[in-house]
């Protein structure tokens, strides 16, 4: 089975400094798509954004982008300019056709 | 914009006690899930379902569980004898019907939270 780790339970950023969530996976197949989703305390997950494994280019969404290595199994998340409504849980995923895991997830917390 | 919409938001019900968690998914979606997050823990992949057949299942959704789509709007999930420890948050999430290689996001509903007493 795929798994999904994100080995920071927590990460602090002064704002409008940059933070990078971390985040690597384990899987044998080729085709998939990588999502960052962020959950902030009203529960709702909501996708920052996506990679697709078969691009070699960097995903970048405004202030967010993320550090793809496919050999390496990595995909991280940078915050640039972080500001205070960046402040939740993100959650790494990785998902196929069938099947979408999520990593137990990072609280980011925004310091004014 | 269309959304991912679960109902109730909140749901509690005495232990022993049938649940079923609704969800209605995105029209012109084809594949749907479940997904568990127990307070403050990670979020858990309960099942998929596609083509009115359960595509995939994680070692969490045993026989107490089931899914299905009664009609074509609905997809719900029922819990036949609830236990504490079903207590959690529950998302319903759909996505598109993938073309070729490209998938796309899950979108998730506001989830339900059950709470067994």
């Amino acid at each position: 089975a795929q798994t999904v780790t994100q080995s920071q339970p927590e990460m602090s950023v002064q704002e409008a400094e940059t933070v990078t969530l971390s985040c690597t996976y384990d899987t044998s197949e080729s085709d998939y798509y990588l999502f960052w989703y962020k959950q902030p305390p009203s529960r709702q997950m909501i996708l920052v954004i996506r990679q697709e494994a078969y691009k070699q280019q960097n995903a970048t969404e405004n202030r967010f982008s993320v550090n793809f290595q496919k050999a390496a199994k990595s995909f991280s998340l940078k915050i640039s300019d972080s500001q205070l409504g960046d402040a939740a849980m993100y959650f790494c995923a990785y998902r196929t056709i069938n099947d979408m895991r999520f990593g137990a997830g990072t609280r980011l917390t925004v310091k004014p | 914009e269309p959304e991912v919409t679960q109902t109730p938001s909140h749901q509690v019900t005495q232990m022993g006690q049938e649940v079923i968690l609704r969800c209605v998914p995105i029209s012109n979606h084809l594949y749907f899930y479940w997904y568990r997050q127990i307070l403050g823990q990670k979020v858990e992949f309960l099942v998929s379902f596609y083509n009115n057949e359960i595509s995939e299942k994680s070692e969490i959704f045993d026989d107490q569980f089931s899914v299905e789509r009664p009609d074509g709007s609905n997809f719900t999930l029922k819990i036949r004898s609830t236990k504490l420890e079903d207590s959690a948050m529950y998302f319903c999430a759909s996505s598109e019907v993938p073309l070729g290689s490209l998938y796309t996001e899950a979108f998730f509903g506001q989830g339900t939270r059950l709470t067994v007493v």
